[in-house]
């Protein structure tokens, strides 16, 4: 069974540039999670989809990061503009069904480094 | 607002030492449990996780977790580690409420000594 597909590995950017990331999760899974891991730090939720459909996205800022999730398979990260406390790891990750007691697969995440 | 503690950011143990990772949450209703583990070079995976039941967990290698609801508590322990258990692990909680918004803990860097 393939794994949680994630692109590109590494990222190095300015400040006030673009970025986005994208994300594959396991075949069949409804649900899909991005993360953002600061170094030291353990994984904050940025969003949690439900095939198309956002759950939660509380803790995304709204201002400068967008997600989406289309046709309910593969999904995209933006940030624009970036600032230097973005600087971290994106992990991307997908469940079954996201009732709370699923087990969740990550991918090998992305490190974004912002100059 | 929930959090997920974990006591120990750094644990350095010799082989065959036994292994205890605190692990605390501040929520008062039902949640599902979970221990995640990194090894060197490889992604986040899942050790043990727990939702009711027997309140103690076995997962993986030799994990074990026991839930004590009164402390809000779900320690991870392993009786006798080994080298190739030098990781990071991370608890994490996901209370039964709408969404099932997942929360980690900061994460416990395990260094084995063989």
């Amino acid at each position: 069974e393939a794994g949680v597909a994630q692109s590109p590995r590494y990222k190095i950017i300015e400040k006030r540039q673009s970025v986005a990331f994208w994300c594959n999760p396991i075949s069949g899974h409804a649900t899909l999670y991005w993360y953002q891991q600061i170094l030291g730090q353990g994984p904050k939720l940025l969003i949690q989809f439900q095939n198309n459909g956002v759950v939660d996205d509380s803790q995304l800022p709204k201002d400068r990061f967008s997600a989406e999730r289309l046709k309910g398979v593969d999904s995209t990260l933006k940030i624009q503009p970036a600032k230097l406390e973005d600087s971290a790891v994106y992990l991307c990750a997908s469940s079954l069904a996201g009732q709370g007691r699923d087990t969740q697969y990550f991918g090998p995440g992305t490190r974004l480094t912002v100059l | 607002a929930q959090s997920v503690s974990q006591h120990n950011h750094h644990v350095i143990l010799s082989e065959a030492a036994s292994l205890e990772l605190g692990c605390n949450y501040s929520y008062g209703g039902t949640v599902n449990l979970f221990w995640y583990v990194q090894y060197p070079g490889q992604h986040l995976q899942l050790l043990l996780k727990y939702f009711s039941g027997d309140p103690l967990v076995k997962g993986i290698k030799g994990f074990e977790a026991e839930f004590i609801k009164s402390k809000f508590s779900f320690n991870l322990r392993k009786p006798s580690v080994q080298w190739s258990d030098t990781a990071e692990y991370f608890c994490a909680v996901i209370p039964n409420t709408g969404g099932f918004k997942t929360i980690f803990g900061a994460g416990t860097r395990l260094f084995v000594k063989a």
